[in-house]
């Protein structure tokens, strides 16, 4: 089975913190992403990455940054936390070639309150 | 920018009954994939159907594309309250790059 790991399901920061999600996924897929998640607004994405040290913005970038050093694992980094970052916070990975017709696989989520 | 809107947003029905939830997008699509959601968790991927695709089954699923329309919808037949969920749809194309956008979300309650 595809796994896809979150470091942390709950996590609570302070304003102000620099704060590190990570997630590490176990089938060698090129293409991993981070979105967030909120009431009403369905799943935004933030960053992708479809190869090492490879990142591409999403559609809110802005106050998050990402790094992808190994293949496996890709951090979403909020460089100081506000309190309109507390949200879910999902990781997925792919093979190559979604627009091909290949599935997502999700982690199980973080949820981030920042207080 | 979301890609995918979702009608309806909460739905509720009893077990047995058909669920319908329909997705309409904005631009081209290579496919569009349906997720479901348990509460707080992660998404799971429910079926895929391809640009060149009317029409595809898994299971209790059944999910149409009309590209001309720029839309698909999700039936789940003979509901059970375990469906109690959740289901997003997904778009996925070329010329998004390796995105999957996806869109708002259907919240589905199945009463036993």
């Amino acid at each position: 089975d595809v796994k896809v790991t979150q470091s942390s399901r709950y996590l609570v920061k302070r304003t102000g913190e620099k704060v590190f999600l990570e997630c590490v996924q176990d089938m060698d897929h090129e293409n991993m992403f981070w979105y967030r998640q909120d009431p009403g607004l369905g799943l935004r994405l933030i960053y992708f990455s479809y190869d090492v040290k490879m990142k591409e913005k999403g559609d809110i970038p802005e106050g998050y940054s990402v790094s992808r050093e190994k293949k496996e694992r890709f951090s979403l980094i909020l460089e100081s936390a506000s309190t309109n970052q507390t949200s879910m916070y999902l990781c997925a990975s792919s093979s190559t070639g979604i627009g091909d017709g290949t599935e997502a696989f999700f982690g199980q989520g973080t949820r981030l309150t920042v207080v | 920018s979301q890609q995918g809107e979702e009608d309806p947003q909460a739905l509720s029905i009893q077990e047995g009954e058909n669920a319908t939830m329909n997705c309409s997008y904005k631009t081209s699509i290579n496919n569009l994939q349906w997720y479901r959601q348990n509460s707080g968790r992660g998404l799971v991927h429910l079926i895929l159907i391809r640009s060149n695709e009317r029409e595809k089954h898994s299971g209790r699923l059944r999910v149409t594309l009309d590209t001309s329309k720029k839309s698909s919808s999700l039936l789940i037949t003979a509901s059970r309250a375990a469906d109690t969920a959740s289901y997003f749809c997904a778009t996925a194309s070329y010329n998004q790059g390796g995105k999957l956008i996806f869109g708002q979300g259907t919240e589905l309650s199945v009463k036993p």
